[in-house]
Formats: structure tokens, C-alpha cells, sequence
């Protein structure tokens, strides 16, 4: 099974802030990469599919980078409704299985 | 576009059988490259995989919940269904149906809104 670890657990930023969240594999896969956002009482949205490709209607301040292992989703200069919790998702083509990070609170500083 | 819609019980007692559908609109089920998918949300807590019904019918489960998950599609419905047996306070969640698609790196969109499944007697 693949785990993802995301860092930090908390980011605390202030808007127009460049927030940068990290996702690491346990394992390599590939660019198979996905971010989500996630508000209060809502259910996730995606951002970021294939590691650096922009979800359909995401804005352009959210960009993704990294394959492999290594993955960075970067909010460019924050505005009020960016903050709320974000995940990253991957699909192992081993074991069919989805796994998923176990978030990043961004919190208004 | 294609929107999902669960439905089902929102109070289920100890030991007793979860069971959810989805309905899926804005497009046909039976399309190639999906993977209908189940997924909760413990209150407060992360996103966690329960599996899901690739569109040949297919299934694949979280190895932590296999022994009592069963997923099923009704083309003729364009639903597909969640059915968890043996339930505790512990599957208490909000659970979510999504679809995960081939085309875009394995990548779960759309999600349905979310049911809250309440395991108490």
C-alpha cells in the first residue's frame, strides 16, 4: 500500500501569502497525482489532477509540480476563500487501490 | 455534466447492514475509463477509500473494510449502490459518492454532496 504524507499539518498565512503544501509518496507514482480542497460542511473539490494539470474552473493562482515521490501544490497569493483544509490522492496501478493524504489545514494567520 | 446524488438511511443500528445508493445524472454509468466510487468521512477526521465499481464491472475494496463491503451497479437505474455489513459506532461518517476516471490520472471529480450515516441504537 502506497501512504501519502502531507506537511505541514497547519499552515498559518495571511491572504496574498504564496502557501506552498507538500505531499510525499511512499513510493513512486509517477505523476498519478491529485489535490482536492476541502471547506466546512462541503465535500472535496478537485484542484490539481496528474500532478501539474488544473482542474476545469480552478484559477490559475493554484498550480501543481512534482512526480514520482515528491509533489507540491502552490497557491500563488492567497485569497479569503482559499482557506480550508487540502488533500492530496493517488491510484496505485498495482493495487487499484485509492489512498489519500491526511490533510493540510490552511488557516487564515 | 454529470452530477451524483446518494441516498439511503441516515441512522443504522449496531450490526446491522449500511446500505447507500448513488444516482448519477448528466451521463450514462455504463461509460468507459469510470471507476464508481465510494468514499467517508469520519466527523473531523480525513478522507478515507472504501472502493469502487469500474465500469466493466469490475470491483476493488479497501483491504481494511473487504470482508464486509459490497459494491453493485444498476445500469438500468444508472445507480450504483454501497452496502456495508457488521457496522459499529466506528463507521459512523459522512460518506461520499465520487467518480474516478481513467482519462485524468485516476483523479476522483465529480463528488456527490455527502450523506451522514449515523451507526447508534
Amino acid at each position: 500500500e502506497i501512504v501519502l504524507t502531507q506537511s505541514p499539518a497547519t499552515l498559518s498565512l495571511s491572504p496574498g501569502e504564496r502557501a506552498t503544501l507538500s505531499c510525499r509518496a511512499s513510493q513512486s507514482v509517477s505523476s498519478y497525482l491529485a489535490w482536492y480542497q476541502q471547506k466546512p460542511g462541503q465535500a472535496p473539490r478537485l484542484l490539481i489532477y496528474d500532478a501539474s494539470n488544473r482542474a476545469t474552473g480552478i484559477p490559475a493562482r493554484f498550480s501543481g509540480s512534482g512526480s514520482g515521490t515528491d509533489f507540491t501544490l502552490t497557491i500563488s497569493s492567497l485569497e479569503p476563500e482559499d482557506f480550508a483544509v487540502y488533500y492530496c490522492q493517488q491510484r496505485s496501478n498495482w493495487h487499484f487501490m485509492y489512498t489519500f493524504g491526511q490533510g493540510t489545514k490552511l488557516e487564515i494567520k | 455534466q454529470v452530477q451524483l446524488q446518494e441516498s439511503g438511511p441516515g441512522l443504522v443500528k449496531p450490526s446491522q447492514t449500511l446500505s447507500l445508493t448513488c444516482t448519477v445524472s448528466g451521463g450514462s454509468i455504463s461509460s468507459g475509463g469510470y471507476y464508481w466510487s465510494w468514499i467517508r468521512q469520519h466527523p473531523g477526521k480525513g478522507l478515507e477509500w472504501i472502493g469502487y465499481i469500474y465500469y466493466s464491472g469490475s470491483t476493488y475494496y479497501n483491504p481494511s473494510l473487504k470482508s464486509r463491503v459490497t459494491i453493485s451497479v444498476d445500469t438500468s437505474k444508472n445507480q450504483f449502490s454501497l452496502k456495508l455489513s457488521s457496522v459499529t459506532a466506528a463507521d459512523t461518517a459522512v460518506y461520499y459518492c465520487a467518480r474516478g476516471s481513467d482519462s485524468s490520472g485516476y483523479s476522483i471529480d465529480p463528488w456527490g454532496q455527502g450523506t451522514l450515516v449515523t451507526v447508534s441504537s
